[in-house]
């Protein structure tokens, strides 16, 4: 079965800084890699998708890496702004497309 | 991108009864599947609701606790049935357009059993 786990589970940092978040999972049979935002009170936001047969995605200051020998994945934020203060969740989808979630990063970015 | 919503966004029940969550898509789309999210938790599956036949339900979770239906390819309810304070979570649907490998997902449902 597999287990993601996301490190750290919180994070605060300044404004400006970059910053990563790390994901790591057990089973490297893996379809596809998702990044989540969520925000409090609120439903998941998609920010990137990694297909298995690639390596990484980047979309505007974010970028996903996705490393299969390893089990990892990591997320970097670029200058990093007080509006990326959220829950950051990976997740990786199966054959059959279900998700199964880290349990998350909680970030703080300080003005 | 589809848009998808939720309907009620929170609802405050009593023990013993039963809520149905409606999850509305602006578009067809192929896979649907419901989440939970308990207090502090992440997300878990609870079921993929695929148009046309029975859902498929994740070890934990059966039937008789949550049915779902999925009547077409832009709707789909849960239930959640004979509640207790454990079922307090968020409820969350999501889907896939056809095609696409990126899931989507609606704002959630609040629910709070006392």
């Amino acid at each position: 079965k597999q287990e993601v786990t996301q490190i750290p589970a919180a994070l605060s940092v300044p404004e400006g800084e970059n910053l990563v978040l790390n994901c790591s999972f057990t089973d490297s049979a893996i379809y596809n890699l998702q990044w989540f935002r969520q925000d409090p009170g609120k439903g998941l936001t998609s920010l990137l998708l990694i297909q298995s047969s690639q390596r990484e995605q980047t979309s505007g200051r974010l970028n996903a890496s996705l490393d299969k020998s390893s089990g990892r994945s990591t997320l970097y934020i670029a200058a990093s702004q007080p509006g990326d203060s959220a829950t950051y969740l990976c997740a990786f989808s199966g054959s059959a497309r279900q998700l199964t979630f880290g349990s998350g990063t909680q970030l703080t970015v300080l003005p | 991108s589809a848009v998808i919503s939720q309907k009620p966004s929170r609802d405050i029940c009593q023990r013993g009864t039963s809520l149905t969550i409606q999850c509305q898509v602006d578009s067809q789309v192929t896979m649907m599947f419901w989440y939970r999210q308990q207090p502090g938790q992440s997300l878990t599956l609870i079921a993929t609701a695929n148009q046309g036949s029975e859902a498929t339900y994740e070890s934990g979770f059966v039937i008789d606790k949550f049915p779902i239906s999925r009547p077409n390819l832009t709707f789909s309810t849960l239930t959640v049935s004979n509640m207790s304070p454990e079922d307090s979570s968020i409820y969350l649907c999501s889907f896939l357009a056809g095609g696409g490998e990126t899931q989507y997902f609606g704002p959630g449902t609040r629910l709070l059993v006392l």
